[in-house]
């Protein structure tokens, strides 16, 4: 089976531009996640999504991030304008609808630099 | 206080030896909880999930949890230098402020550091 993709894995962009990112979670998983992970800290979550749906983005700062899941499968999280303290991994998990629900698979996740 | 409290260490152990890794968390409406492994610069892999009061084994990993403790935790028996690496431990309650959903929350981790 294979795992959750995200693309791309490394980028580095000035502060106020904008970057975009991408997960295709494990196939089948309804459930989609993205995460935020500072250095010495454990993964905070961003967004979730149950198929093409939004359940909880409460932690989004959306004045500048957003995402979307369009059709249920892939997803994009977008930050716009970029700011220094958004440098950090991105990781994309997903889990299924089954007695395993709870548990969550994790991408290889993007590492942001902004400068 | 933090919803997920875990010593940041590092928790420096011999190869061969027991090493305990620690958990507590704040809000006793959890339900389930895990135990991820991450090495550096990689992403967090789920080594142990628990559920109910007690004691569950998964070849040297054993999780425990304590739910009137509000306490969980995971050791690791004849550790090896593979198993250098940071532990996170998290937790899965209702979402109370998103909707109809279960909420994954996660503490800062311990890094364990196994030498030879």
């Amino acid at each position: 089976e294979a795992g959750v993709a995200q693309s791309p894995r490394y980028k580095i962009i000035e502060k106020r531009q904008s970057v975009a990112f991408w997960c295709n979670p494990i196939s089948g998983h309804a459930t989609l996640y993205w995460y935020q992970q500072i250095l010495g800290q454990g993964p905070k979550l961003l967004i979730q999504f149950q198929n093409n749906g939004v359940v909880d983005d409460s932690q989004l700062p959306k004045d500048r991030f957003s995402a979307e899941r369009l059709k249920g499968v892939d997803s994009t999280l977008k930050i716009q304008p970029a700011k220094l303290e958004d440098s950090a991994v991105y990781l994309c998990a997903s889990s299924s609808r089954g007695l395993s629900s709870y548990e969550q698979y994790f991408g290889p996740g993007t590492r942001l630099t902004v400068t | 206080q933090k919803e997920v409290e875990q010593n940041s260490g590092p928790l420096s152990v011999p190869e061969g030896a027991i090493a305990s890794l620690n958990c507590t968390y704040s809000d006793r409406g959890s339900q389930s909880f895990f135990w991820y492994r991450q090495y550096s610069g990689k992403s967090p892999e789920l080594i142990m999930s628990i559920y109910s009061n007690g004691d569950k084994e998964d070849g040297r990993f054993t999780a425990q949890l304590n739910k009137a403790s509000q306490y969980v935790s995971l050791l690791i028996r004849d550790s090896q230098p593979s198993d250098s690496a940071t532990y996170l431990c998290a937790v899965r309650k209702w979402n109370v402020s998103g909707g109809s959903n279960y909420k994954l929350t996660f503490g800062k981790g311990t890094l364990l550091t196994v030498n030879p």
